[in-house]
């Protein structure tokens, strides 16, 4: 059974400029989360797809937006890139939403300069 | 909003000692706690977890122990080993919510 594939692995952008990153859970899998990871701050969540709706969605700014296809895939979008947004973004699937445990991709290392 | 805390960014242990890494939480809704294990350049893995109907949940050298009047769950690993060297995260969840995770814990076990 494959895991949790992301992509890009590694990404590198200029600020200002925007960024989609892809998740594609495991088979069978319907949920979707996706953190961001910085030194200090540990995973903060960004937002969880369930059944291609927005079922949460984290403290951050109206940049970070997210959407889940009918494939259960999942992209995250970014807007006008801040040096700040420079983290380990992970996507985590799990069957269903919060009662079971999730299953981590790699991440994408996003760096902005 | 850091419902999920973890205060200690780091701990070393001796090899065959006991480590504890600590967790504490504030939403008091929440009733499924987990512990991930991280390695560099990899994702977390799942470890363990434990339901609010039960104050212990053991998994071999890996044991969980949730408090919930004091809002507390800890993990024990014993004996410690060298490969258990990586960032230790706690989560919680409320039925059919999100995650939420702590900053993580640094373990370091010695030789």
């Amino acid at each position: 059974k494959a895991g949790v594939t992301q992509t890009p692995r590694y990404l590198i952008k200029t600020r200002g400029q925007q960024v989609t990153l892809s998740c594609s859970p495991i088979s069978g899998h319907r949920s979707v989360s996706w953190y961001q990871q910085t030194p200090g701050q540990g995973l903060q969540f960004l937002f969880e797809y369930f059944s291609e709706t927005q079922r949460n969605k984290g403290n951050f700014p109206g940049r970070f937006s997210g959407r889940q296809f009918s494939n259960s895939r999942s992209e995250m979008n970014v807007s006008t890139l801040e040096l700040g947004d420079s983290a380990l973004y992970l996507c985590a699937s799990s069957l269903y939403p919060g009662v079971t445990e999730a299953f981590f991709g790699q991440g994408t290392r996003l760096t902005v300069v | 909003d850091q419902q999920v805390k973890q205060n200690s960014p780091s701990l070393s242990v001796q090899e065959g000692r006991i480590s504890i890494l600590n967790c504490d939480y504030t939403n008091s809704m929440f009733d499924y706690f987990l512990w991930y294990k991280k390695y560099p350049a990899e994702g977390p893995t799942f470890l363990i977890s434990i339901s609010s109907i039960k104050d212990k949940n053991e998994d071999g050298r890996f044991t969980v122990f949730l408090n919930k009047s004091a809002k507390h769950l800890s993990l024990h690993i014993v004996p410690s080993q060298p490969g258990d060297s990586a960032v230790y995260f706690c989560a919680a969840s409320a039925l059919n919510n999100d995650m939420r995770f702590g900053a993580g814990t640094r373990l370091t076990v010695k030789p």
